[in-house]
């Protein structure tokens, strides 16, 4: 069975600051990981994913995030954070080349404040 | 090119009543996913259609939820009967591949009375 844990329902962080989200998983063989967002009364939106190569991983709006396998971890930052980056932030996790049915955190809310 | 969409936005209705969803991926998407968030906790997969065959159905709740997607294009998914406990955000996504990205809609709000 695969699951993902964010421990943090919220996170408070004043605008300019660096943001970090936290993400761990749990999974057997190689995972596929994903971050998503959602912005209020709106849908999920794509950030960004780690299938392989490059801890590092880029996505929209300035995020990034560092895949560790040893830590089973996969925590999303963003250097400067913006007011407009106040939101719901989801992340989710799957077995590579097992299907493609998400596992899902339970949400980090982000409050960023002027 | 326009993303995925489904219908109603928002809906209220009572215990034991019937409601369908509908979702339209995104064009040429041949996967189509849906999945629920119920009281606030994790979003949880529901099902899983390659063009209008069930892949994976595992997720499905009980026999009250239907789940087509005939021609393979739009799908819908009926509740029938509602009970309170399906309140929740109903998403609906596609990919292209089984192994690309999934994209998300803006999710159906339904509310049992």
């Amino acid at each position: 069975a695969q699951s993902v844990a964010q421990p943090e329902d919220q996170v408070n962080v004043a605008e300019g600051n660096p943001l970090t989200v936290k993400c761990t998983y749990s999974v057997s063989g190689n995972p596929y990981l994903f971050w998503y967002v959602q912005y209020p009364n709106r849908g999920l939106q794509f950030l960004l994913k780690y299938i392989t190569g490059d801890n590092l991983v880029k996505g929209s709006y300035g995020f990034e995030a560092e895949f560790n396998k040893s830590q089973t971890s996969f925590h999303l930052k963003k250097p400067s954070a913006l007011v407009s980056d106040s939101a719901l932030y989801f992340c989710a996790v799957r077995k590579q080349a097992a299907g493609n049915k998400l596992t899902f955190g339970g949400g980090t809310r982000v409050l960023v404040k002027p | 090119e326009a993303g995925v969409t489904q219908f109603p936005s928002h809906s209220v209705i009572e215990k034991g009543q019937t409601v369908t969803l509908r979702c339209d991926p995104i064009s040429g998407h041949d996967n189509l996913y849906w999945y629920r968030r119920v009281m606030g906790k994790e979003i949880k997969f529901l099902l899983h259609f390659v063009k209008e065959s069930k892949q994976d159905e595992s997720g499905m709740p009980n026999n009250r939820f239907l789940a087509e997607r005939t021609g393979g294009t739009y799908s819908t998914l009926k509740v029938q009967p509602a009970e309170l406990e399906d309140s929740g955000v109903y998403f609906c996504a596609s990919s292209q591949g089984i192994q690309e990205t999934q994209y998300f809609g803006p999710g159906t709000r339904l509310l049992v009375l």
